[in-house]
């Protein structure tokens, strides 16, 4: 079947530091990878995807590449500011004609000054 | 651009009763979800909609009802609610069904069954 698996949080950083939010997956098929971020009191909005193998999606400084070797989708960002502090959401398609996301549990993350 | 919008953003119910969220994108997207958030889970899909006059199950309609008589409003009805449909729910749509086109998502309403 399909499924996203992430790292539990909650994460909290200092301003600056280097994030890694872990997030594999299993599927048939060929997926499609998803983050989504949801700030506080706000709807889930995409971050970044990737469509097939090796892509690497990219946004607002954050990246993620797909790993089909490792069933990989790790999101990273290099210096995380106060205002990335949000839920992080991986998500998969299980492929062409799919209708549905399947969505990881989400992680907090909490940027300290 | 309001972009998608769900009312109302808390509600108790209790056994037994019924209500309908409300979901509205002013964005004319053809596609429309309602996803349910268990605490500590992912997000589930539980009825979409490919247009107007057009719906389908997801992974958890059971409990569940949709209509989508225009292009803008999605609502999901409960009409016995129970214990187990206290979640979050958050309501999206998207332009096309390629599923690699983005979904857009309301800020969810936070339903609780006692």
């Amino acid at each position: 079947g399909n499924s996203v698996t992430q790292m539990e949080g909650p994460v909290t950083l200092s301003e600056e530091a280097f994030l890694t939010i872990n997030c594999t997956y299993t599927a048939t098929g060929y997926p499609s990878l998803f983050w989504y971020v949801q700030y506080p009191g706000e709807g889930l909005q995409l971050l970044l995807k990737a469509t097939k193998a090796d892509d690497k999606g990219s946004n607002k400084g954050f990246e993620a590449t797909y790993r089909k070797e490792t069933t990989s989708f790790h999101l990273e960002k290099g210096s995380v500011q106060v205002s990335d502090s949000a839920v992080y959401f991986c998500a998969l398609s299980a492929g062409p004609g799919a209708n549905n996301l399947f969505f990881g549990t989400g992680t907090r993350l909490t940027v300290i000054p | 651009n309001a972009g998608v919008t769900q009312t109302p953003k808390f509600r108790i119910l209790k056994i037994g009763q019924s209500m309908t969220l409300q979901c509205t994108q002013d964005m004319n997207h053809n596609y429309m979800y309602w996803y349910r958030q268990d605490p500590g889970m992912g997000l589930k899909l539980i009825y979409y909609s490919v247009g107007a006059g057009i719906t389908d199950k997801g992974e958890v309609p059971n409990g569940y009802n949709v209509s989508r008589s225009t292009t803008e409003d999605f609502p999901l009805r409960l009409e016995l609610a129970a214990p187990s449909q206290t979640s979050v729910y958050f309501c999206a749509s998207s332009h096309a069904q390629r599923i690699t086109d983005t979904q857009y998502f309301g800020p969810g309403t936070r339903l609780t069954v006692l």
